[in-house]
């Protein structure tokens, strides 16, 4: 079983949805949380870090920790064509773990 | 990703040759991290480093793979005897501090690998 599992798509939605990405994992001992976004052929770009339990917003972007369930979630509201990218979780307890990555393309 | 800067940008090497990726991270950071990302994969840590300083390279292969961080200069991922089985894109990220100091990473744009 990977540490890090996260559904890699890929998700298609229309324009203005709201796009919701999620990953679980199994280490109970990660303290901090991150989504990055990669456009193809560029690296990955910080979007939402925190290391609470709970929501944390950021214009179009609200990221959710459970740690009981060991659940994060991206939720980007009002998607926008420019949000087509791949969406990576990363959570850490020292070095970061990365789940596969999920494509999403949001339709115009 | 401004700041991390990697180069070159691409990189074809035939079996047998060795490959020298380098990295020089965002002004200010002394914490330098590499990743390998195969496609359909995610980002898998290979090594962090500290200037002049291995941390943990608990992900790097044992043989072939090696990595520096000098005093002055970019951070070198140096693989000996490329293999096909090498060919990837790697990631370097820079941060200022640790993660555990609640300092995120930053990453450049990558150094996509061939091996003919």
């Amino acid at each position: 079983q990977k540490e890090v599992e996260q559904d890699p798509g890929p998700l298609s939605v229309p324009e203005g949805a709201i796009v919701s990405l999620n990953c679980t994992y199994s280490n109970s001992a990660f303290q901090y949380f991150m989504w990055y976004r990669q456009y193809s052929r560029k690296g990955p770009e910080l979007l939402m870090y925190t290391y609470s339990s709970g929501n944390k917003e950021d214009g179009r972007f609200t990221a959710q920790v459970d740690k009981s369930s060991k659940y994060i979630s991206l939720f980007i509201r009002d998607s926008q064509p420019s949000d087509s990218a791949t969406y990576l979780c990363a959570m850490s307890a020292g070095e970061l773990s990365f789940g596969a990555g999920t494509t999403v393309t949001v339709r115009a | 990703n401004a700041g991390v800067m990697q180069n070159p940008r691409h990189l074809v090497r035939r079996r047998g040759q060795e490959a020298r990726l380098r990295c020089s991270p965002m002004k200010g950071h002394s914490h330098v991290y590499w990743y390998r990302q195969l496609p359909e994969e995610g980002l898998k840590f290979m090594v962090y480093l500290q200037k002049e300083n291995i941390i943990d390279e608990s992900g790097m292969p044992k043989e072939r793979f090696s990595a520096e961080f000098p005093k002055e200069g970019p951070s070198i991922l140096r693989i000996q005897q490329v293999v096909r089985g090498d060919s990837a894109a790697y990631f370097c990220a820079s941060s200022p501090g640790t993660v555990l100091s609640n300092q995120p990473q930053h990453f450049g744009d990558g150094t996509r690998l061939s091996i003919l």
